[in-house]
Protein backbone atom coordinates (compact mmCIF):
# COMPACT_ATOMS: atom_id res chain seq x y z
CA UNK A 1 0.00 0.00 0.00
CA UNK A 2 1.01 3.46 0.05
CA UNK A 3 1.97 5.29 3.49
CA UNK A 4 3.59 8.85 3.90
CA UNK A 5 6.84 8.97 5.70
CA UNK A 6 8.70 11.79 7.02
CA UNK A 7 9.88 13.43 3.79
CA UNK A 8 8.74 10.62 0.96
CA UNK A 9 5.56 9.00 0.04
CA UNK A 10 6.23 5.26 -0.29
CA UNK A 11 4.50 2.64 -2.57
CA UNK A 12 5.39 -0.94 -1.78
CA UNK A 13 4.44 -3.83 -4.44
CA UNK A 14 4.68 -7.59 -5.41
CA UNK A 15 7.21 -8.22 -8.42
CA UNK A 16 4.79 -8.65 -11.12
CA UNK A 17 1.84 -6.33 -9.93
CA UNK A 18 1.13 -3.13 -11.50
CA UNK A 19 1.72 -0.42 -9.93
CA UNK A 20 0.53 3.61 -9.68
CA UNK A 21 2.17 6.54 -8.71
CA UNK A 22 0.30 9.82 -8.99
CA UNK A 23 1.72 13.78 -8.45
CA UNK A 24 -0.50 16.70 -8.42
CA UNK A 25 1.31 19.53 -10.53
CA UNK A 26 0.90 23.21 -9.57
CA UNK A 27 0.61 25.59 -12.73
CA UNK A 28 -2.71 24.83 -14.66
CA UNK A 29 -0.86 26.14 -17.91
CA UNK A 30 2.23 24.14 -17.82
CA UNK A 31 1.93 22.36 -21.34
CA UNK A 32 4.50 19.66 -20.68
CA UNK A 33 4.89 16.94 -18.30
CA UNK A 34 7.89 14.27 -17.90
CA UNK A 35 8.25 11.39 -15.51
CA UNK A 36 11.95 10.30 -14.12
CA UNK A 37 13.25 7.69 -12.32
CA UNK A 38 15.82 8.39 -10.21
CA UNK A 39 17.87 5.38 -8.58
CA UNK A 40 20.22 5.86 -5.53
CA UNK A 41 23.18 7.80 -6.14
CA UNK A 42 22.25 8.55 -9.94
CA UNK A 43 20.74 11.61 -11.51
CA UNK A 44 16.99 11.35 -12.57
CA UNK A 45 16.63 9.46 -16.07
CA UNK A 46 13.61 9.64 -18.33
CA UNK A 47 11.03 7.51 -18.79
CA UNK A 48 8.40 9.26 -20.17
CA UNK A 49 6.60 12.40 -21.35
CA UNK A 50 3.45 14.06 -22.27
CA UNK A 51 2.19 17.05 -23.61
CA UNK A 52 -0.54 19.18 -22.63
CA UNK A 53 -3.05 18.48 -25.48
CA UNK A 54 -2.96 14.57 -24.54
CA UNK A 55 -4.38 12.80 -21.74
CA UNK A 56 -2.72 9.85 -22.57
CA UNK A 57 0.43 8.29 -23.20
CA UNK A 58 1.68 4.55 -24.01
CA UNK A 59 5.40 3.11 -23.64
CA UNK A 60 6.91 0.12 -22.66
CA UNK A 61 5.26 -0.76 -19.59
CA UNK A 62 4.95 2.53 -18.92
CA UNK A 63 1.45 4.77 -18.85
CA UNK A 64 1.30 8.40 -18.19
CA UNK A 65 -2.30 9.51 -17.40
CA UNK A 66 -3.25 13.24 -17.54
CA UNK A 67 -6.10 14.67 -15.68
CA UNK A 68 -5.76 18.77 -16.64
CA UNK A 69 -9.31 19.19 -14.58
CA UNK A 70 -7.93 18.35 -11.49
CA UNK A 71 -3.43 19.04 -12.50
CA UNK A 72 -3.03 15.12 -12.17
CA UNK A 73 -0.92 12.97 -13.13
CA UNK A 74 -0.49 9.07 -12.97
CA UNK A 75 2.03 6.96 -13.31
CA UNK A 76 1.61 3.18 -14.56
CA UNK A 77 4.14 0.47 -14.48
CA UNK A 78 2.93 -2.65 -15.60
CA UNK A 79 4.29 -5.80 -14.61
CA UNK A 80 6.66 -4.08 -12.39
CA UNK A 81 9.72 -5.82 -11.82
CA UNK A 82 12.79 -5.17 -8.79
CA UNK A 83 14.89 -3.40 -11.11
CA UNK A 84 11.55 -0.51 -11.06
CA UNK A 85 13.07 -0.21 -7.75
CA UNK A 86 13.75 4.26 -7.27
CA UNK A 87 12.33 7.36 -6.81
CA UNK A 88 9.44 8.22 -9.14
CA UNK A 89 9.51 12.21 -9.49
CA UNK A 90 6.71 14.18 -12.61
CA UNK A 91 7.93 17.31 -13.54
CA UNK A 92 6.57 20.37 -15.41
CA UNK A 93 7.38 22.99 -17.86
CA UNK A 94 5.55 26.33 -16.66
CA UNK A 95 4.59 28.24 -19.97
CA UNK A 96 7.25 30.79 -21.07
CA UNK A 97 6.70 34.25 -20.11
CA UNK A 98 8.24 33.53 -16.58
CA UNK A 99 11.18 31.24 -16.65
CA UNK A 100 11.49 29.41 -20.38
CA UNK A 101 14.07 26.62 -18.87
CA UNK A 102 13.39 25.18 -15.64
CA UNK A 103 11.37 22.18 -14.51
CA UNK A 104 9.37 22.36 -11.57
CA UNK A 105 9.71 19.21 -9.70
CA UNK A 106 7.05 17.29 -7.77
CA UNK A 107 8.19 16.10 -4.18
CA UNK A 108 9.19 12.35 -5.73
CA UNK A 109 7.43 8.95 -4.60
CA UNK A 110 9.73 5.89 -3.74
CA UNK A 111 8.68 2.58 -5.02
CA UNK A 112 9.78 -0.56 -3.61
CA UNK A 113 9.07 -3.59 -5.03
CA UNK A 114 9.02 -7.11 -2.92
CA UNK A 115 10.53 -10.09 -4.20
CA UNK B 1 27.24 9.35 -27.95
CA UNK B 2 28.13 10.34 -24.49
CA UNK B 3 25.51 11.61 -21.90
CA UNK B 4 25.96 14.95 -19.39
CA UNK B 5 29.64 14.95 -17.80
CA UNK B 6 29.55 15.91 -14.57
CA UNK B 7 32.85 16.13 -12.12
CA UNK B 8 33.66 15.45 -9.93
CA UNK B 9 30.94 12.91 -8.55
CA UNK B 10 32.25 13.77 -4.92
CA UNK B 11 33.21 17.15 -4.01
CA UNK B 12 35.04 17.77 0.23
CA UNK B 13 35.29 21.36 0.98
CA UNK B 14 35.21 22.83 4.70
CA UNK B 15 33.37 25.99 5.66
CA UNK B 16 34.35 29.31 3.77
CA UNK B 17 36.24 27.04 0.78
CA UNK B 18 34.89 27.38 -2.59
CA UNK B 19 33.34 24.86 -4.72
CA UNK B 20 33.64 23.95 -8.71
CA UNK B 21 31.47 21.48 -10.05
CA UNK B 22 32.00 21.32 -13.73
CA UNK B 23 29.47 20.02 -16.48
CA UNK B 24 29.53 19.01 -20.00
CA UNK B 25 26.43 18.56 -21.98
CA UNK B 26 26.02 16.35 -24.40
CA UNK B 27 27.14 16.51 -27.93
CA UNK B 28 25.22 18.58 -29.81
CA UNK B 29 23.48 20.46 -26.57
CA UNK B 30 23.99 24.04 -26.19
CA UNK B 31 21.25 24.76 -23.27
CA UNK B 32 22.34 23.95 -19.51
CA UNK B 33 20.46 23.99 -16.46
CA UNK B 34 21.61 23.21 -12.87
CA UNK B 35 19.43 21.80 -10.17
CA UNK B 36 20.17 21.03 -6.18
CA UNK B 37 18.42 18.08 -4.72
CA UNK B 38 17.98 18.28 -1.12
CA UNK B 39 18.23 14.48 0.58
CA UNK B 40 14.81 12.98 0.03
CA UNK B 41 13.52 15.97 -2.16
CA UNK B 42 13.07 16.73 -5.46
CA UNK B 43 15.10 18.99 -7.81
CA UNK B 44 15.43 22.49 -7.15
CA UNK B 45 15.65 24.48 -10.06
CA UNK B 46 18.69 27.20 -10.05
CA UNK B 47 19.94 28.54 -13.21
CA UNK B 48 19.61 28.05 -17.25
CA UNK B 49 22.19 29.10 -19.41
CA UNK B 50 23.00 28.89 -22.87
CA UNK B 51 26.48 29.37 -24.59
CA UNK B 52 28.17 32.54 -23.23
CA UNK B 53 24.15 33.81 -21.41
CA UNK B 54 22.56 33.29 -18.77
CA UNK B 55 19.11 32.98 -19.32
CA UNK B 56 17.56 32.26 -16.56
CA UNK B 57 18.52 32.37 -12.43
CA UNK B 58 15.71 33.17 -10.64
CA UNK B 59 16.55 29.67 -8.50
CA UNK B 60 20.17 30.56 -8.02
CA UNK B 61 20.92 32.52 -4.29
CA UNK B 62 21.84 35.73 -4.47
CA UNK B 63 24.96 35.44 -2.59
CA UNK B 64 27.94 33.16 -3.18
CA UNK B 65 26.44 31.05 -6.29
CA UNK B 66 27.19 32.14 -10.07
CA UNK B 67 27.34 29.89 -13.05
CA UNK B 68 28.95 30.14 -16.60
CA UNK B 69 28.68 28.29 -19.70
CA UNK B 70 31.60 29.65 -21.63
CA UNK B 71 32.15 29.54 -25.25
CA UNK B 72 34.61 26.65 -25.25
CA UNK B 73 34.59 24.31 -21.99
CA UNK B 74 32.09 23.12 -19.77
CA UNK B 75 29.72 24.94 -17.55
CA UNK B 76 31.02 26.01 -14.23
CA UNK B 77 28.51 26.20 -10.98
CA UNK B 78 30.75 28.12 -8.63
CA UNK B 79 29.94 28.30 -4.75
CA UNK B 80 31.84 30.77 -2.89
CA UNK B 81 32.65 30.84 0.88
CA UNK B 82 30.91 27.23 1.43
CA UNK B 83 28.25 26.51 4.57
CA UNK B 84 27.22 23.52 5.80
CA UNK B 85 24.02 24.06 4.23
CA UNK B 86 25.28 24.23 0.60
CA UNK B 87 26.02 20.30 1.35
CA UNK B 88 23.73 18.57 -1.36
CA UNK B 89 23.30 16.77 -5.17
CA UNK B 90 23.70 19.02 -7.47
CA UNK B 91 22.57 17.50 -11.11
CA UNK B 92 23.17 19.53 -14.26
CA UNK B 93 20.86 18.68 -17.40
CA UNK B 94 20.60 19.60 -20.85
CA UNK B 95 18.57 20.10 -24.22
CA UNK B 96 18.87 20.58 -27.76
CA UNK B 97 16.17 23.08 -27.91
CA UNK B 98 14.72 25.75 -25.89
CA UNK B 99 11.53 25.46 -23.97
CA UNK B 100 7.66 26.70 -24.44
CA UNK B 101 5.80 26.88 -27.10
CA UNK B 102 3.53 23.71 -28.50
CA UNK B 103 6.33 22.14 -31.21
CA UNK B 104 9.19 22.46 -28.59
CA UNK B 105 9.38 21.28 -25.36
CA UNK B 106 12.36 21.36 -22.88
CA UNK B 107 13.76 17.40 -23.14
CA UNK B 108 16.06 17.80 -20.61
CA UNK B 109 19.45 15.01 -19.94
CA UNK B 110 20.72 15.03 -16.71
CA UNK B 111 24.15 14.13 -15.51
CA UNK B 112 25.10 11.46 -12.59
CA UNK B 113 25.67 14.67 -10.34
CA UNK B 114 28.11 16.07 -7.73
CA UNK B 115 27.90 15.30 -4.05
CA UNK B 116 28.85 18.52 -2.01
CA UNK B 117 29.59 17.77 1.08
CA UNK B 118 30.79 20.69 3.30
CA UNK B 119 32.64 20.04 6.63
Amino acid sequence: GESVGLHLPTLSVQEGDNSIINCAYSNSASDYFIWYKQESGKGPQFIIDIRSNMDKRQGQRVTVLLNKTVKHLSLQIAATQPGDSAVYFCAENPPPGGSQGNLIFGKGTKLSVKP
Amino acid sequence: NAGVMQNPRHLVRRRGQEARLRCSPMKGHSHVYWYRQLPEEGLKFMVYLQKENIIDESGMPKERFSAEFPKEGPSILRIQQVVRGDSAAYFCASSPRLAGGFYSYNEQFFGPGTRLTVL
